[in-house]
């Protein structure tokens, strides 16, 4: 059973490049969602779905793109990475929506843009 | 806004010691209160879910405590050892959003 996998693990960018974090679960869980890591600001959400089809802002939502097209896969767009998105990113997921579960994290993907 | 708070940010205790912490949340609007452990390079690891008023959870030597009416928990960690030092985060649900906000953590280091 893999749980929630993020690839890729390091990425380094340079400002204005694009990329696609990629997040998938196995457990069929309804509920995923998109944290950032910075020193001293513990987890702030970046975006959030409670299904297939329905995706919503967090805390930080600006610079990222989110879709839901399937159950499993909740990828996470960069359209034109600047410094400031340089950061641990984590995909985590719960079935149902958090209120009785809790959250599966990833293992975390490492983003540095220059 | 949903400001969740954790107090201490860091607390450094020696082995056997036992100690807690805070969360604070709003008191308006409750759903949820996670707890999770992070240890450092891993992910973090679920420790309780908490929904109720007055909820009380234990696994181990830890437990914790929720008062939804005047928005704090407290994590206890009694006999404090080394394998428990780790980033400890509480996590709010509103019941207005679907939203899961988590505190700044608070970083326990355990001296043997």
């Amino acid at each position: 059973n893999a749980g929630v996998t993020q690839t890729p693990k390091f990425q380094v960018l340079k400002t204005g490049q694009s990329m696609t974090l990629q997040c998938a679960q196995d457990m069929n869980h309804e509920y995923m969602s998109w944290y950032r890591q910075d020193p001293g600001m513990g987890l702030r959400l970046i975006h959030y779905s409670v299904g297939a089809g329905i995706t919503d802002q967090g805390e930080v939502p600006n610079g990222y793109n989110v879709s839901r097209s399937t159950t499993e896969d909740f990828p996470l767009r960069l359209l034109s990475a600047a410094p400031s998105q340089t950061s641990v990113y984590f995909c985590a997921s719960s079935q149902p929506a958090p209120r009785d579960s809790p959250l599966h994290f990833g293992n975390g993907t490492r983003l540095t843009v220059t | 806004i949903l400001n969740v708070e954790q107090s201490p940010q860091s607390l450094h205790v020696q082995e056997g010691d036992s100690t807690n912490f805070t969360c604070s949340f709003p008191s308006s609007n409750f759903y949820a209160l996670h707890w999770y452990r992070w240890e450092t390079a891993k992910s973090p690891e679920a420790l309780f879910v908490m929904t109720l008023n007055g909820d009380e959870k234990k696994k181990g030597r830890i437990s914790a405590t929720l008062n939804t009416k005047e928005g704090y928990s407290y994590l206890y960690i009694k006999g404090s050892q080394p394998e428990d030092s780790a980033t400890y985060l509480c996590a709010f649900h509103s019941s207005n959003t679907g939203k899961l906000i988590f505190g700044q953590g608070t970083t326990l280091q355990v001296k043997p």
